[in-house]
């Protein structure tokens, strides 16, 4: 079953604990993305990556990491969470997203106290 | 600033009628249109997607609408069924391949 993969689904850490949330895709997608959800302000863009070991910046970076060695792999890393981290996070890909939009994983909801 | 905006957090409509739900946004730079759904529990998924240089896209019973003009789009769903109930997003992007989400439109179809 073509599907995007993250892990784990649900979460809760202490301010400061580095944690990786895992992320990865079986359908070859050249596209992979990070976005957090939260009330009143919809998704938004964490990071994004268009190719292996090609990632950019989306409009809320600060505090994350990605890396992307694998095209099926991109994971999030928090080096040093804080409790305005707080959100549910969707990992997704895409073969090309302007026209194909992004296949979204299930989420991780990360609560940091 | 959000450049992608939903300006009505919920819709109510009957089984059987139309739904318009509506987006708006404020860069000229937007290139592609995208509206996906979202149930609970679940990450979004893609209904449809519009270029700029269509004015409309159907498929099935949902149709986008695009009026560069007004930097406005609307999805219709006709006819509304129960199963349509999620939150519904639009997205919009353009050349550098990020997606601008609005913030949702909660729509609830009662039978």
């Amino acid at each position: 079953e073509a599907q995007v993969t993250q892990n784990p689904r649900y979460l809760i850490t202490v301010t400061g604990k580095k944690l990786t949330v895992t992320c990865s895709q079986n359908m070859n997608h050249e596209y992979m993305s990070w976005y957090r959800q939260d009330p009143g302000l919809g998704l938004r863009q964490i990071y994004y990556s268009m190719n292996v070991e090609v990632t950019d910046k989306g409009d809320v970076p600060e505090g994350y990491k990605v890396s992307r060695k694998e095209k099926r792999n991109f994971p999030l890393i928090l080096e040093s969470p804080s409790p305005n981290q707080t959100s549910l996070y969707f990992c997704a890909s895409s073969p090309q997203a302007r026209v194909y939009g992004y296949t979204f994983g299930s989420g991780t909801r990360l609560t940091v106290v | 600033d959000q450049q992608v905006k939903q300006n009505s957090p919920s819709l109510s409509v009957q089984e059987g009628r139309i739904s318009i739900l509506n987006c708006d946004y404020t860069n000229s730079m937007f290139d592609y249109f995208l509206w996906y759904k979202k149930y609970p529990a679940e990450g979004p998924t893609f209904l449809i997607s519009i270029s700029s240089i269509k004015d409309k896209n159907e498929d099935g019973r949902f149709t986008v609408f695009l009026n560069k003009s007004a930097k406005h789009l609307s999805l219709h769903i006709v006819p509304s069924q129960p199963g349509d109930s999620a939150v519904y997003f639009c997205a919009a992007t353009d050349s550098s391949y990020k997606l601008i989400f609005g913030s949702g439109t909660r729509l609830l179809v009662r039978p």
